[in-house]
């Protein structure tokens, strides 16, 4: 089954350091792939999509075939970045998501 | 249009009680989809409708529960008999005609806890 890995369960990082949220996943055939973000009390959004290559917020994601991994990177946090983060890739006609990462960025 | 829309917001029960959810898609979208998210883990794929068809259900979808789209245009799911381990946040997601790799809306969810 294809599935997505988010190992961090909470990164907890300091304003102005840099975050990387690890995402692996599983499937054998070329990715597509997808960081989607919930802030508190919003609905799940959109972040950014690998197929796109674009910067949002400030955050990047490097697909790595080799490790099939799609990080999530920002070189300097900031506090509303703190969220719920969710590496998700389509199957068939639905997203697989990660478990999650929880962001806390403290001031 | 105002994106997503799920009501209600919120919902306790009684264990052994129906319920029933209604979601109303990005006007534009003949996709729609049904996630069940619980506490600690990412959403989980209930099942999807193209336009009024349900063309895909998961197995996580018990024969307790029922998802339609009639005109497809709103959608309604519904538990029967409801059980504790159904207690979870029920998201309603809209997407277009190319599916998730343009990636779709989704809705504030409906939270149900069932005592």
């Amino acid at each position: 089954a294809q599935r997505v890995t988010q190992p961090e369960k909470l990164l907890s990082v300091f304003k102005g350091a840099p975050v990387e949220l690890k995402c692996n996943y599983s499937y054998s055939g070329s990715p597509e792939l997808f960081w989607y973000v919930q802030y508190s009390r919003q609905r799940l959004q959109l972040l950014l999509r690998h197929i796109s290559r674009e910067s949002i917020k400030g955050f990047t994601a490097d697909l790595n075939k080799g490790e099939t991994s799609f990080h999530l990177k920002k070189p300097f946090a900031q506090e509303e970045d703190s969220a719920m983060y969710y590496c998700a890739h389509p199957a068939g006609n639905k997203l697989t998501f990660g478990g999650g990462t929880r962001v806390l960025v403290k001031p | 249009d105002t994106g997503v829309s799920q009501n209600p917001r919120h919902k306790i029960t009684k264990r052994g009680q129906n319920v029933t959810f209604r979601c109303d898609p990005i006007s534009e979208h003949n996709r729609l989809y049904w996630y069940r998210q619980t506490l600690g883990q990412g959403p989980e794929f209930l099942t999807y409708f193209q336009n009024e068809a349900q063309l895909e259900k998961s197995r996580l979808l018990s024969d307790r529960f029922s998802a339609e789209r009639p005109k497809g245009s709103f959608s309604t799911l519904e538990i029967q008999r409801t059980e504790q381990g159904d207690s979870a946040m029920y998201l309603c997601a809209s997407g277009r005609d190319r599916g998730p790799q343009l990636g779709y809306t989704f809705g504030s969810g409906t939270r149900l806890t069932v005592v």
